[in-house]
């Protein structure tokens, strides 16, 4: 199985940039995942990183490193609609698997 | 362009009862699944299909059926719900469950309290 570990609460001030870290453990995986999740709303999807290095996307970029099981989510020039939980996901190499995510963090940007 | 559609977006059931919550898709997606989503929690993984016929069960599977008669639909089915149940339900589909399903489509969720 898989493990993934999030901090649940992140604060930053608009303007700013702000890392959120995803470490894992699992034994093989196709790539890791982000996902953004506004109140009320549902997730949706933000970035992949199937290789090791930096995938950038805009204000957003994200980190993996396969050697290390870690991997973080960076938005840069945060914005207040940045406030919002994200979530990282992996899925498993072996047969057919599902999409398995971290219990997500809550990001709140202030002024 | 629909997407993931879930219905009914809210329900309230008395302990006991049963319902289902629908979940369609229309991308021709091969994979699906349904989430639960409670506070603090994430997102944990109830139920999932591979394709048409094939299901299988996630984190937390113990209240809920589910069945994949067609690629479009994968119905959720709480047979006796209980207070525990309250929760936001998410149906998702990916193209299909290896790499090239590494994006997850979400539909707008389901709000169930089970009184």
């Amino acid at each position: 199985g898989q493990s993934l570990e999030q901090p649940s609460e992140v604060t930053a001030v608009e303007g700013a940039i702000v890392q959120i870290n995803c470490t894992y453990q699992t034994s093989g995986f196709y790539g890791l995942s982000w996902y953004q999740q506004h109140d009320g709303g549902a997730p949706t999807f933000l970035s992949y990183n199937g290789l090791d290095g930096l995938e950038e996307t805009g204000r957003f970029s994200s980190f993996l490193s396969r050697s290390d099981s870690y991997g973080y989510l960076l938005l840069q020039e945060l914005q207040m609609k940045d406030s919002a939980s994200y979530f990282c996901a992996v899925r498993e190499l072996s047969g057919n698997t599902p999409l398995v995510f971290g219990k997500g963090t809550r990001l709140s940007v202030i002024a | 362009n629909a997407g993931v559609t879930q219905t009914p977006k809210f329900q309230v059931l008395k302990t006991g009862q049963s319902m289902t919550l629908q979940c369609a898709q229309d991308m021709n997606h091969e994979y699906m699944s349904w989430y639960r989503q409670d506070p603090g929690m994430g997102l944990r993984l109830i139920h999932y299909s591979v394709g048409a016929g094939i299901t299988d069960q996630g984190e937390v599977p113990n209240g809920y059926n589910v069945s994949r008669s067609t690629t479009e639909d994968f119905p959720l089915r709480l047979l006796s719900a209980a207070p525990s149940q309250t929760s936001v339900y998410f149906c998702a589909s990916s193209m299909t469950s290896g790499v090239a399903g590494r994006e997850l489509f979400f539909g707008e969720g389901s709000r169930l309290t089970v009184l």
